[in-house]
């Protein structure tokens, strides 16, 4: 299976200011279409995960544009240009172009 | 609005059975691929199995090779997961999911082996 590596495990940031996830794979995520299929989601504490970013750096709807994805191959992060209090939780990135699909172990971001 | 709701959990004996369901409103249930992931308590995520539109293909996690089986009536717009041979590391809660791409998931239904 493809082991996708999150650092940090845990993220103190002051509201107000950036904070960046880095994720990696031991396989490129590139698939046979072209596509690289690496979503991030964002888990707050007591709720389901929620996808906050598809195909590496597309934004679902709704999502708020202080979240960014980018990356290629094998290294994405996941930027949030100032965090506010609900951006809380624990944020997973998570890998679809392989089979089974596999997660991240997960950041927690935390308010200083 | 998408909606999926998880029904189904409880505390069962080791080797014991369950059927989890998932119940989807708010979009074309026939047109989409349905998956099935878990978290064990204070663990991360698993991808446990998922199941194209027609039912004609299914996927699963080594782990479950065997006990587990995904299936859905899509004329009811319902998504199962019959677990058979439980263990006590299967213990999680358990959602389904929209898509390969899993974009929207329901709250979940926790599955206790004890």
């Amino acid at each position: 299976d493809v082991v996708m590596t999150q650092s940090p495990l845990s993220l103190p940031v002051t509201l107000g200011q950036p904070a960046s996830i880095s994720c990696r794979s031991s396989q490129s995520l590139v698939y046979s279409d072209g596509n690289t299929y690496l979503n991030w989601f964002q888990q707050r504490p007591g709720q389901s995960p929620r996808r906050l970013i598809y195909l590496a750096s597309k934004r679902d709807s709704g999502v708020p544009d202080r979240f960014s994805g980018s990356g290629s191959g094998t290294d994405f992060t996941l930027k949030i240009s100032r965090v506010e209090a609900e951006d809380v939780g624990v944020y997973y990135c998570m890998q679809g172009t392989h089979w089974p699909g596999t997660f991240g172990g997960g950041t927690k971001v935390e308010i200083k | 609005e998408v909606q999926l709701v998880e029904s189904g959990g409880g505390l069962v004996q080791p080797g014991g059975s369950l059927r989890l369901s998932c119940a989807a409103s708010g979009f074309s249930f026939s047109n989409f691929w349905m998956t099935w992931v878990r978290q064990a308590p204070g663990k991360g995520l698993e991808w446990v199995a998922n199941i194209k539109p027609d039912g004609s293909e299914k996927n699963y996690v080594d782990s479950v090779k065997g006990r587990f089986t995904i299936s859905r009536d899509n004329a009811q717009n319902s998504l199962y997961l019959q677990m058979n041979s439980l263990r006590a590391e299967d213990t999680a809660v358990y959602n389904c999911a929209r898509g390969r791409a899993t974009d929207f998931w329901g709250q979940g239904t926790l599955v206790t082996v004890s």
